[in-house]
């Protein structure tokens, strides 16, 4: 049993749909929630971060996290062609790991136009 | 500025050779880390440095994986009698020390291939 589960899709999705999504995981220490978006042959770039509960709104991304239930989202309003990547979400505990990252498997995207 | 570099940013190997792999962190990060990207298991820890120090090498696969950094800055990791499952792609971030987790920043990584 992984500590972050992600569904790794693939996922296909027509330009303007909204997507959701979704990551749980095990351990109640993590306080730091990031997603990640990387391009083919690129690396990870941060796209969102929560730090504990709540919600956080960037321009078409909203992420959402529940620390009850131990599962994080990251929706994407009126997807574009270019967000077509690997969505990668992280967690951290912060201080006590030296702030390492615990990824998810990555879902793939594609938005077609 | 100047983000993370690593080179090679391709490698090919045969089984069994050793190689080394580099990481330029962006100056004045004194927290580095290598995650390793591979199909089956995602991307993964490997060993984080403060400064020449490496508190943490507990992702470290086996004792055919090191890695060292000199000066506070470049990091190499080095891998002895390569496996084919070894084959992934190597990612290295990183981070002011005080920075939070979400401060880390990614290189492009090397893809290492293993024949």
């Amino acid at each position: 049993q992984k500590e972050v589960e992600q569904d790794p899709g693939p996922l296909s999705v027509p330009e303007g749909a909204i997507v959701s999504l979704n990551c749980t995981y095990s351990n109640s220490a993590f306080q730091y929630f990031m997603w990640y978006r990387q391009y083919s042959r690129k690396g990870p770039e941060l796209l969102m971060y929560t730090y504990s509960s709540g919600n956080k709104e960037d321009g078409r991304f909203t992420a959402q996290v529940d620390k009850s239930s131990k599962y994080i989202s990251l929706f994407i309003r009126d997807s574009q062609p270019s967000d077509s990547a690997t969505y990668l979400c992280a967690m951290s505990d912060g201080g006590t790991s030296y702030g390492k990252l615990t990824f998810g498997q990555g879902t793939i995207l594609t938005v077609h136009p | 500025g100047a983000g993370v570099s690593q080179s090679p940013s391709n490698k090919v190997t045969e089984k069994g050779k050793d190689v080394e792999l580099r990481c330029d962190p962006i100056s004045g990060h004194t927290a580095l880390y290598w995650y390793r990207q591979s199909l089956g298991q995602g991307l993964e820890f490997l060993i984080y440095f403060q400064g020449n120090s490496a508190p943490d090498k507990s992702g470290l696969p086996s004792d055919r994986f090191s890695a060292e950094r000199t000066g506070g800055s470049v990091s190499t990791l080095t891998i002895q009698r390569t496996q084919q499952e070894d084959s992934a792609v190597y990612l290295c971030a990183s981070s002011f020390l005080a920075g939070g987790p979400h401060e880390q920043y990614f290189g492009p990584g090397t893809r290492l291939t293993v024949t």
